[in-house]
């Protein structure tokens, strides 16, 4: 099992410019999650979803969409990137209790 | 609002030594806590998960503990590895059905020196 995977890696946008990070896991797990992780502030919920079709807002959803069209994959959208949202996004996935992260993505918006 | 502290935010000691990482929180309805272990840029790694139910979770040599009605809990990790080098980080998520949010804390950075 690959677990939970995050593409890409690394991206560079220009303020403005739009994007989409990918998030799939192969686990068949019901709930997904997306973090951004920033220096003093820890890890914070931006959006979730507890299943296919179904998406919630989380502590920081301002300036985020997500889709859950199908039961693997996760997906975060920036529509217009802004140096604020410069950060390194984590994709969570959990059955139940125990959360599984993906290897991050790191977005600078210059 | 739940608010997670760890201290201390980073740690230095040396190979072969027990130690302690601290993590309290502010609320103590709590629906479990849990460990993880972040290497530099990369994700986070599940270690032990308690429930609000129990005392302590123990995996190699990793001990869990949580006292949920003073706010506290501690990762105990005994004899310390340069392996073991990396920021630990808590976090709680609350009771309820439909409650999924978790929060976390800064982390604790620890160097085990060879």
């Amino acid at each position: 099992n690959a677990g939970v995977t995050q593409t890409p890696k690394f991206r560079v946008l220009k303020t403005g410019q739009s994007m989409t990070l990918l998030c799939a896991q192969d686990m068949n797990h019901e709930y997904m999650y997306w973090y951004r992780q920033d220096p003093g502030m820890g890890l914070r919920l931006i959006h979730y979803s507890v299943g296919e079709g179904t998406t919630a807002k989380g502590e920081v959803p301002d300036g985020y969409n997500v889709s859950r069209l199908k039961k693997q994959n996760f997906l975060l959208g920036l529509e217009s990137a802004a140096p604020s949202q410069t950060s390194v996004y984590f994709c969570a996935s959990s059955r139940d209790n125990e959360q599984y992260f993906g290897p991050g993505t790191r977005l600078t918006v210059t | 609002k739940q608010e997670v502290t760890q201290i201390p935010a980073a740690l230095s000691v040396p190979e072969g030594e027990n130690l302690v990482l601290n993590c309290s929180f502010t609320d103590s309805a709590i629906y479990n806590l849990q460990w993880f272990r972040q290497d530099p840029g990369k994700g986070l790694t599940s270690l032990l998960l308690i429930q609000s139910s129990q005392r302590e979770q123990t995996s190699g040599r990793l001990n869990a503990s949580l006292d949920k009605s003073s706010g506290r809990s501690t990762l105990y990790i005994a004899a310390s590895q340069p392996g073991d080098s990396a920021t630990y980080l808590c976090a709680v998520r609350p009771p309820g059905a439909g409650s999924y949010q978790l929060t976390f804390g800064k982390g604790t950075k620890l160097s085990v020196i060879p």
